[in-house]
């Protein structure tokens, strides 16, 4: 497996606050991509961070990636109960970089 | 937008029984996927076909089957159904795999 972690976690917060989604990841990758998915709905790209990129940020959105752990995060400002969804990330692969591996997903729940 | 587009959008059916779904694209992208998402929201990659030709099989059943008539379209056949198909498949495409559009996806269940 491309992740570290298989199972999906589970978030429950309060609309307003801040939060952070970690996923670490076992081989090379150029390209971290952190990707939604709402109720009844395909995953959505939210954000792409370049192996050479530390952060990058879109709106409310921050992506940092550490190379040398092989871990990146995602975390969202005020966030709205509109963010409920499941958060993933996804690499290539050194051996296919045709194809995009997603990890295991956040289930983030932000209670009006 | 939705600009992949998979039908249907549900399927009910018994074990053994032959289903088919359609994915279209209108983005122009020379690659399509098909993943299977489980119940526990686990996304795995099934195929990748680049302009029509099979580029990845990550070691599928051989009841499942890709078919493409040309880069916009890219069917998925299971002949006879088992239990463990039990899933949603989503339909994606790409111009550089740096980002995928996804289909709303097509959910199995079989009886």
């Amino acid at each position: 497996s491309q992740w570290g972690e298989e199972n999906l976690q589970a978030l429950s917060i309060q609309e307003g606050e801040d939060v952070t989604m970690n996923c670490s990841y076992k081989t090379y990758t150029t390209v971290v991509q952190w990707y939604r998915q709402k109720s009844g709905k395909g995953p959505a790209q939210l954000i792409l961070i370049r192996s050479n990129e530390r952060e990058k940020r879109s709106g409310r959105l921050r992506a940092t990636l550490d190379t040398s752990s092989q871990s990146s995060s995602l975390s969202i400002t005020g966030t709205l109960a509109t963010d409920t969804a499941v958060y993933f990330c996804a690499t290539d692969a050194e051996s296919n970089y045709n194809v995009l591996y997603f990890g295991s997903g956040t289930k983030l729940t932000v209670e009006p | 937008e939705t600009a992949v587009f998979q039908t249907p959008n549900y399927h009910v059916t018994q074990v053994g029984n032959e289903v088919s779904f359609n994915c279209k694209q209108t983005l122009g992208h020379d690659t399509m996927y098909w993943y299977k998402q489980d119940s526990k929201k686990l996304l795995k990659i099934m195929f990748s076909y680049n302009n029509k030709q099979l580029i990845v099989n990550e070691t599928v059943p051989r009841r499942f089957s890709p078919q493409s008539s040309d880069k916009a379209h890219l069917n998925l056949r299971i002949k006879s159904v088992e239990p463990e198909d039990s899933a949603v498949y989503l339909c994606a495409s790409s111009s550089n795999n740096e980002r995928l559009f996804f289909g709303h996806g097509t959910k199995l269940s079989v009886l």
